[in-house]
Parts: structure tokens; sequence; C-alpha cells
């Protein structure tokens, strides 16, 4: 089964500092990953994602994330985080067992990520 | 320009009256999505249709039903409407190949509570 964990609810950090917010997965075959930011009252917006290639992928917004098999992570990270990156941030995996390009995006349940000034 | 359009925005209704909500997508993606995003944040998906085929069907009730007249649209009817319903339901789609493929853009959602 298919599944996603993001350990931490919320993460605070002043803004400079870097940023990260955690991601494991677990899948039955070679895993499509995926971060999505939510900011209030909208939809989610696509981040980036790690099909295949490099283990660090970058993403908008001078976020990147890597892909780390050995660990079943794929952490999200920023070198300077900004006032304007607060926002719900989730972590999805795709179901690829069956080839398909079809499969169903599992989504962790979201990290709330402060930045404050 | 909106990618992905859902309306209403906000749908606030008594238990047990039936309620609709549409999305339409404008980027000729081929595959349309329902997820419920409950109040703790947490996404679910619903449904799935490819071309206005079904092709995921979560265990949902069968209080709701997706209808897909084309497939740059995706519609959710739900029947009998509970407390428990409410929630954010968001529609999203992703094109089968390419560059994008696999990636999601989601509607801005819509809000329902029942009364």
């Amino acid at each position: 089964a298919q599944s996603v964990a993001q350990p931490e609810d919320q993460v605070n950090v002043a803004e400079g500092n870097p940023l990260t917010v955690k991601c494991t997965y677990s899948v039955s075959g070679n895993p499509y990953l995926f971060w999505y930011v939510q900011y209030p009252n909208r939809g989610l917006q696509f981040l980036l994602k790690y099909i295949t290639g490099d283990n660090l992928v970058k993403g908008s917004y001078g976020f990147e994330a890597e892909f780390n098999k050995s660990q079943t992570s794929f952490h999200l990270k920023k070198p300077s985080a900004l006032v304007s990156d607060s926002a719900l941030y989730f972590c999805a995996v795709r179901d690829t067992d069956r080839g398909s390009t079809l499969g169903r995006l599992y989504f962790g349940r979201g990290t709330q990520l402060t930045v404050w000034p | 320009d909106t990618a992905v359009s859902q309306t209403p925005k906000y749908l606030v209704t008594q238990m047990g009256n039936d309620k609709s909500i549409k999305c339409e997508q404008n980027l000729g993606h081929d595959t349309m999505y329902w997820y419920k995003q409950d109040s703790k944040k947490f996404l679910k998906i619903m449904f799935s249709y490819n071309n206005k085929e079904l092709i995921i069907n979560e265990t949902v009730p069968n209080r709701f039903s997706p209808k897909s007249p084309d497939k740059a649209h995706l519609n959710l009817h739900i029947n009998s409407l509970e407390l428990g319903d409410s929630a954010v339901y968001f529609c999203a789609s992703s094109q089968d190949r390419g560059q994008g493929a696999n990636v999601l853009t989601f509607g801005a959602g819509s809000r329902l509570t029942v009364l």
C-alpha cells in the first residue's frame, strides 16, 4: 500500500534561515513524489516533482527537494525562508504499481510552515 | 483565464438537501478529479475521470455521484446531505503525457457547510 508521512504538523522558522519540511513515503514500486503548497482559502499549487534522474529537484519559489531512496524520504528545503512562504505544504506520492499514468495521488496530512519576521 | 474553475465557491445548506458543485478546466487535460479536504486539512481522493470515463472511485457513499458530460467538465452531485459532508471540495485536472504528466492543477475549492 502507498502512503506518505509528514511527521511535523508545524514548522516555525525565522525569515532568512534555512527551512526543511520532512516527508517519508512507502510504495511498492518506484515512487513518483510531489510537493504542493496551499495558501489560505486557495487550492493546492504544484511546487516540484521527482520522477527519475537527479536526486536533487529544483522547483518554484526557490524550493528544492532531495530524493533519498535508502531513507525513503523526500524532504522539502529552501536555503533562506521568506515570510511569504508561510503556508500549508503537502507531500504526495503516486501509485505506480499498475504502470499507469492514471494512478492515485496519496497526500500526506500537511505541514503548516510559519516564517516569522 | 482561470485554468480550473469551480462553482459555487461557498455553499451553505440544510441536512437532507441535494446540491451540486460544477467544475470546468480549459487546459485540455484528459483526467479530472474530485478531492475532499476535511476540517483537519486532510486531502482524500474521491473520484477520477479520464476522457469522460470513471477510473477511480474511492470508498465514497453512493449519495455522491460524479458526472462528466465532456472531458472539460466534471460535476459532483450530492444527495441527502449530512453534517459530515461539510468540507472543502477540490476539483483538479492533469494531462496524461509529456512534461506535465502526473501534475495536478487544482481549482480554488468549494466550501460546503451542512447545517
